[in-house]
């Protein structure tokens, strides 16, 4: 199977809080990440966060790892018709080299 | 300002025809990579390179070459034996092994007609 699994869409209204789910298999992954992909662009990497942590914040970002279960979260809060976009979760894996393994993606769309 | 470029943004090719598509990144980063992203899929990893003059390949090398001469380049090489080429092209960059971020390019449409 997958390594970096997430659902393919979420729909919100704006003003509302986004919450993206992961999940990965590999527990000896060393970092997670968050890329954000607009429109024929590039990824633009939002935040990551350590594997020995459990949460971090970043202004509207906040990320949560349950590293028992596998799983991490990105939520968006207040989200904007702006963060419209594709979110790409992925971990490196402990000794990859500096190689990430990533998910297929979850598209938001922001309804005004 | 620092950052990865990618060129050309949309590359169309011939089928049989070898293409080049270009990174450069005035980062100071060691490590350099190529991705390639299909509709509705996550990014694959095609080759890697974490120091000048040295490149592993990824997952899905077959069909592609670089080279790595310089610290700022890493080209790379679509050649005819790519079975399906027509994909967006990602580069990347990070410093050595282990580092924390990668940063991408804007990428390359790449079609072949």
């Amino acid at each position: 199977g997958e390594d970096v699994e997430q659902s393919l869409f979420l729909s919100v209204r704006e003003g509302d809080s986004s919450v993206i789910n992961c999940t990965y298999t590999d527990s000896s992954s060393t970092y997670l990440y968050w890329y954000k992909q607009e429109p024929g662009a590039g990824l633009q990497l939002l935040t990551y966060i350590f594997s020995n942590m459990d949460m971090k914040q970043d202004q509207r970002l906040t990320v949560l790892l349950n590293k028992k279960d596998k799983h991490l979260s990105l939520r968006i809060a207040d989200t904007q018709t702006g963060d419209s976009a594709i979110y790409f979760c992925a971990e490196r894996k402990e000794g990859s080299q500096g190689n990430l393994i990533f998910g297929k993606g979850t598209k938001l769309s922001v309804k005004p | 300002d620092g950052g990865i470029t990618q060129s050309p943004k949309y590359l169309f090719r011939k089928e049989g025809q070898n293409v080049t598509l270009s990174c450069e990144q005035n980062l100071n980063h060691d490590a350099m990579y190529w991705y390639r992203q299909d509709p509705g899929q996550g990014l694959r990893l095609i080759y890697y390179s974490q120091i000048v003059n040295d490149f592993q390949k990824g997952d899905i090398a077959e069909g592609y070459s670089v080279s790595r001469e310089k610290k700022e380049s890493f080209p790379l090489t679509v050649t005819s034996a790519q079975k399906n080429p027509t994909a967006f092209y990602l580069c990347a960059s990070s410093w050595a092994q282990g580092a924390a971020e990668a940063f991408f390019g804007q990428g390359t449409r790449l079609t072949v007609v």
